[in-house]
């Protein structure tokens, strides 16, 4: 079946540099795109990355100076970094499977929290 | 950047009443293809969101028909007639005509 897991350091200090994985099984991500998805505690969501089955990418336009989205398809993972870190980036970060056919995130990971404090 | 506003923020309702939630774009998501690329998602307490609706009115798979999307252009709709107790939790539409893609700011569902 369909998963996702995200994976990540927990606890980050401030101006360091954040890396993600998101594992996925089930699926194939030369057949699908994955995106990052991140929330705030207590706010909404907000979409940080993208990188689809073609390989292409795409950014959040805020963000984009600090992002960096790749996959390793022999592990079938997808990683972000995100360097510079704020206090105001700490949130849980969510990926998700994007299916080209009904043009939505299908399949969600339950999600890591990341924390940037000293 | 597209900015998705929705409203109400915030919605109690009645177990069995109707809900409707409003999500109003700053830009046309009807895409150059005619395809417009506005989804619906619910997250529940505690847990990661899930799809409803996909391609404004299309109910994803096992989501209830009570589920109802609707709209064109900049406008759109959720509606959720006879509200159960399983719905409440933050809705929120999702653009992809435009890069790069965004969220509206979320509709909380409380139950009376």
């Amino acid at each position: 079946q369909v998963q996702l897991k995200e994976s990540g350091p927990g606890l980050v200090q401030p101006s360091r540099t954040l890396s993600l994985t998101c594992t996925v099984s089930g699926f194939s991500l030369t057949s699908y795109g994955v995106s990052w998805v991140r929330q705030p505690p207590g706010k909404g969501l907000e979409w940080i990355a993208a990188i689809w089955s073609g390989g292409s990418t795409d950014y959040n336009s805020a963000l984009k100076s600090r992002l960096s989205i790749s996959r390793d398809t022999s592990k079938s993972q997808v990683l972000l970094k995100m360097n510079s870190l704020q206090t105001e980036d700490t949130a849980m970060y969510f990926c998700a499977r994007w299916d080209s056919y009904i043009y939505s995130f299908d399949y969600w990971g339950q999600g890591v929290m990341v924390t940037v404090s000293s | 950047d597209v900015v998705l506003t929705q409203t109400p923020v915030s919605l109690s309702v009645t177990l069995g009443d109707q809900a409707s939630i409003s999500c109003r774009s700053s830009q046309s998501l009807e895409y150059s293809d005619g395809y417009t690329y506005l989804e619906w998602y619910l997250q529940k307490p505690g847990q990661s969101p899930q799809l409803l609706i996909y391609g404004v009115s299309n109910r994803f798979s096992g989501v209830p028909d009570r589920f109802i999307g609707s709209g064109s252009g900049t406008d759109f709709t959720l509606k959720i007639s006879r509200v159960e107790p399983e719905d409440l939790g933050v809705y929120y539409c999702f653009q992809a005509t435009h890069d790069p893609l965004t969220f509206g700011s979320g509709t909380k569902l409380e139950i009376k």
